[in-house]
């Protein structure tokens, strides 16, 4: 069975500050991987995901994430972030002979002025 | 992408009674998940409904407690039987076309 590991439950960072929000699975066979952000009292939003191909993923927002198929890493980053980016993201990892798509606890990035 | 209808949005229910969460997706899908996110938490899949058979439930829920019904390709009702507050929750439906996963908007229910 797959697992997903985000290690950090909060990150506070300035505005205009790079972030990176890390995120490491487990599985025995070949993964696809999302990220999801969501936004205070409202539901779930893809902000990119790995199927296959090139491994520098790029989504919305100017988000982006590399996955790393020998760290069994999946990381979250963004150059610049601002305060509109206040949000609780979570990695997911869904494992090629299940089709179950699982989450990991999130992390909640706080974006300060 | 597939588009999911869920309804109702949100509900207030009292404790002991049943609560039927319907999902409606415009295109058809072999599989449907079922998740719940408890407050300030993640999601936790609950089960997978296949269209024609019994259900198959994750570790921790129960059919008795979440009876799930797959008529179609299209449809699916969950159910939170005999609810308390702890089951106040959202609880969001999803479906996997070829390109990724698909959530509803979600069911945000209060039990009290």
């Amino acid at each position: 069975a797959q697992s997903v590991t985000q290690l950090d439950s909060q990150v506070p960072v300035f505005e205009e500050a790079p972030v990176e929000l890390r995120c490491n699975y487990s599985s025995s066979v070949s993964v696809y991987l999302f990220w999801y952000v969501q936004y205070p009292n409202q539901g779930l939003q893809l902000l990119l995901k790995y199927l296959s191909g090139s491994t520098l993923v790029k989504g919305i927002n100017g988000f982006e994430a590399e996955f790393n198929k020998s760290q069994t890493s999946f990381h979250l980053r963004k150059p610049s972030v601002h305060i509109s980016d206040t949000a609780e993201y979570f990695c997911a990892v869904s494992a090629s002979d299940t089709d179950k798509l699982i989450f990991g606890t999130g992390t909640r990035l706080q974006v300060f002025p | 992408s597939a588009v999911i209808s869920q309804k109702p949005s949100r509900d207030i229910c009292q404790r002991g009674t049943s609560l039927t969460i319907q999902c409606q997706v415009d295109s058809q899908v072999t599989m449907m998940f079922w998740y719940r996110q408890q407050p300030g938490q993640s999601l936790t899949l609950i089960a997978t409904a296949n269209q024609g058979s019994e259900a198959t439930y994750e570790s921790g829920f129960v059919i008795d407690k979440f009876p799930i019904s797959r008529p179609n390709l299209t449809f699916s009702t969950l159910t939170v039987s005999n609810m308390s507050p702890e089951d106040s929750s959202i609880y969001l439906c999803s479906v996997r076309p070829w390109d990724g996963y698909t959530f509803g908007s979600g069911t945000r229910l209060t039990v009290v």
